[in-house]
């Protein structure tokens, strides 16, 4: 079945560090790919999505791209920010058929902490 | 624009009850889908509901179900409750089932003692 394997954590870094979160996926498909952010005792916000390959994805400074060859969406950003502390989630979702609004399939998740 | 509500925020229960939680969606929202948080599963698709339809469900026991409302909101129940089933449980809205984004509540925390 479909899978997300992300990069284990915990990560933890500087302010203003570079920030790679890997993440790749096994579909049968073409599936369309996303990053969720998680606060402390929040649900799940949307980060960024991409939905075909070389498609890339940004918000807030975040970065991913969507790397058919590689099966891959790793999530980037520049200089991170201690408001960054959260948990990171890659997901991806099968292409609608049927009318059905499908699953979205979870990494385990990332947990990142940012340090002043 | 309000978000998704979910309600109660925290729930204990004692091991073989039932329990309810219920989801509101964002408003003009008619598709909710519900997850399972944990630590060691991590998050994991229950089912998903469109204009008062089961359209999807995940790989749950028949003790857990759901139902959802002519208004778009979405009950779920387990019944027998077992100490596993402690968890962060979410709700998912969105527009329609041909839609991508999901937007999520942020869940209710139930603890089964």
């Amino acid at each position: 079945g479909d899978s997300v394997t992300q990069m284990e954590g915990p990560v933890t870094l500087s302010e203003e560090a570079f920030l790679t979160i890997n993440c790749t996926y096994t579909a049968t498909g073409y599936p369309s790919l996303f990053w969720y952010v998680q606060y402390p005792g929040e649900g799940l916000q949307l980060l960024l999505k991409a939905t075909k390959a070389d498609d890339k994805g940004s918000n807030k400074g975040f970065e991913a791209t969507y790397r058919k060859e590689t099966t891959s969406f790793h999530l980037e950003k520049g200089s991170v920010q201690v408001s960054d502390s959260a948990v990171y989630f890659c997901a991806l979702r099968m292409p609608n058929s049927g009318g059905s609004n499908y699953k979205l399939t979870f990494g385990k998740g990332t947990l990142l902490t940012v340090n002043p | 624009k309000a978000g998704v509500t979910q309600t109660p925020r925290y729930l204990i229960k004692t091991r073989g009850q039932q329990v309810t939680l219920s989801c509101s969606p964002i408003s003009g929202h008619r598709s909710v889908s519900w997850y399972q948080q944990t630590p060691g599963q991590g998050l994991q698709f229950l089912f998903e509901y469109f204009s008062e339809t089961q359209r999807n469900k995940g790989n749950f026991p028949g003790r857990f179900s759901g139902r959802q409302f002519s208004n778009s909101r979405s009950e779920m129940n387990v019944s027998t409750l077992e100490l596993g089933d402690s968890a962060l449980y979410l709700c998912a809205s969105s527009l329609g089932p041909t839609t991508y984004e999901q937007y999520f509540g942020p869940g209710t925390r139930l603890t089964v003692t």
